[in-house]
């Protein structure tokens, strides 16, 4: 049973325009959320994360918004440059259990090519 | 800052063998995670320690084990090796391991079972 879905593998964008990728969550007691980046031959990096007391957390260019109700959130790049080409993992934290802050749950994973 | 190092880098072995991998954290990250990956589940957790505790596990066969020593280093371990263990293994480490903490990635342990 998949807990966290990105439904889009992969999403391509031109340079200097917005990129949206999206993730799903079926498990309500996830309480943080956080986006990570990947390189072919990297372990991911992290890039921002989210609260669930929040809606939305911005970094530079980089933002994410919260829809609890909708069990939904998505990762905004403005403006999209060709070094973010990269696999974007979403990954969710908690649900419930006391060893459940501990592991994080992740999508399948997003592949983003920005095209110059 | 040195990151988190993983050892080796890529390892062939035979089905029925047993294969031990290495994680070194970050200094004074008290924290490991353990994930698998494949190109069909993506990241999965195996599990995590926090000062040689084992604290959560995934959902994988005994075969799989881990354990942590007092220096914060991690070693796991599958048993019995079997065609689809075949996948990237990659460790994370944090300070404290809770989710508001970052993890920072090795570059993972390439494991091929043939």
């Amino acid at each position: 049973d998949q807990q966290v879905k990105q439904n889009s593998p992969s999403l391509s964008v031109q340079e200097g325009r917005i990129s949206i990728l999206n993730c799903d969550y079926t498990n309500s007691m996830f309480d943080y959320f956080l986006w990570y980046k990947k390189y072919p031959a990297e372990g991911p990096t992290f890039l921002i994360s989210i609260s669930s007391i929040k809606d939305k957390n911005e970094d530079g260019r980089f933002t994410v918004f919260l829809n609890k109700s909708a069990k939904h959130l998505s990762l905004h790049i403005v403006p999209s440059q060709p070094g973010d080409s990269a696999v974007y993992f979403c990954a969710a934290s908690g649900g419930g259990s006391g060893g459940s802050n501990y592991k994080l749950t992740f999508g399948k994973g997003t592949l983003l090519t920005v095209n110059p | 800052k040195a990151g988190v190092t993983q050892t080796p880098r890529y390892l062939i072995k035979t089905r029925g063998q047993q294969v031990t991998l290495s994680c070194s954290p970050i200094s004074g990250h008290r924290s490991v995670s353990w994930y698998q990956q494949t190109p069909g589940q993506g990241l999965q957790f195996l599990f995590e320690y926090f000062s040689e505790t084992q604290r959560n596990k995934g959902n994988f066969p005994g075969r799989f084990s881990g354990r942590q020593f007092s220096n914060s280093r991690s070693e796991m371990n599958v048993s019995t090796l079997e065609l689809g263990d075949s996948a990237l293994y990659l460790c994370a480490s944090s300070f404290t391991g809770g989710p508001d903490t970052e993890a920072f990635f090795g570059q993972g342990t390439r494991l091929t079972v043939v």
